[in-house]
């Protein structure tokens, strides 16, 4: 596709639920971004990865977040025992290149995620 | 870190007239300031971005302007429409970070 693909589109879980967010970036976009967006605020930086190595997870808000991306390509974000205050948006971006003359990052339509 | 600032966080315009976004940012490293659409449910959409070597940049309705001795940028939208109104987020990237940091948000609304 032309566009940055995630899936699924909205989630609900019970709270202490584990779930999975998945990520397909814009062919051949070596980096790829996940972000949190809280609801009426601007998307928060969770981790990145440049091809398959996870360069910057600094943005994890806690051991239960864990995302991978094992060939390159497709990337998982993944949330154990989920907690109420999980309930957000997770949007994704992929941009071809990252480093001095950064490239746009494309975001995807991203994860409703709902913890009851 | 990088923190970046942006004013105002309601704007409210007539069709027609021009609107002005300003974000000031902390890391003098940044060198990439993208500027994002975002309308309810929808994903942010990339609108217009200005790199540290340029002070201004123009597209259509839209332009952006950069000052990096006083780390400021903004956006400014001319004869505006309705079609224009949603969220706008300004961002800021720091070659040290290679991540998106951005402000929190101008809810523009353009009335017919």
């Amino acid at each position: 596709g032309a566009g940055v693909s995630q899936s699924p589109r909205y989630k609900v879980a019970k709270r202490g639920q584990d779930v999975a967010l998945r990520c397909d970036p814009i062919s051949g976009h070596v980096s790829l971004f996940w972000y949190q967006q809280a609801l009426g605020q601007g998307p928060e930086f969770l981790t990145y990865f440049q091809n398959e190595a996870q360069l910057d997870k600094s943005g994890l808000p806690s051991d239960r977040f864990f995302a991978e991306r094992p060939e390159g390509s497709v990337s998982t974000l993944k949330i154990q025992r989920t907690q109420q205050e999980d309930s957000a948006v997770y949007l994704c971006a992929s941009s071809l290149v990252v480093g001095f003359g950064n490239q746009p990052q494309h975001f995807g339509d991203g994860t409703r995620l709902s913890i009851l | 870190g990088e923190n970046v600032e942006q004013h105002p966080s309601t704007l409210s315009v007539q069709e027609g007239d021009s609107a002005v976004i300003k974000c000031t940012y902390s890391d003098s490293a940044s060198n990439y300031f993208p500027w994002y659409k975002q309308e309810l449910g929808k994903r942010p959409q990339l609108i217009i971005d200005i790199r540290s070597n340029v002070g201004e940049k123009k597209d259509q309705r839209i332009a952006v302007t950069l000052n990096k001795t006083a780390k400021h940028f903004s956006l400014h939208i001319t004869e505006t429409q309705p079609e224009d109104s949603a969220v706008y987020f300004c961002a800021a990237i720091s070659p040290s970070y290679g991540k998106l940091t951005f402000g929190q948000g101008t809810i523009l609304t353009v009335h017919p």
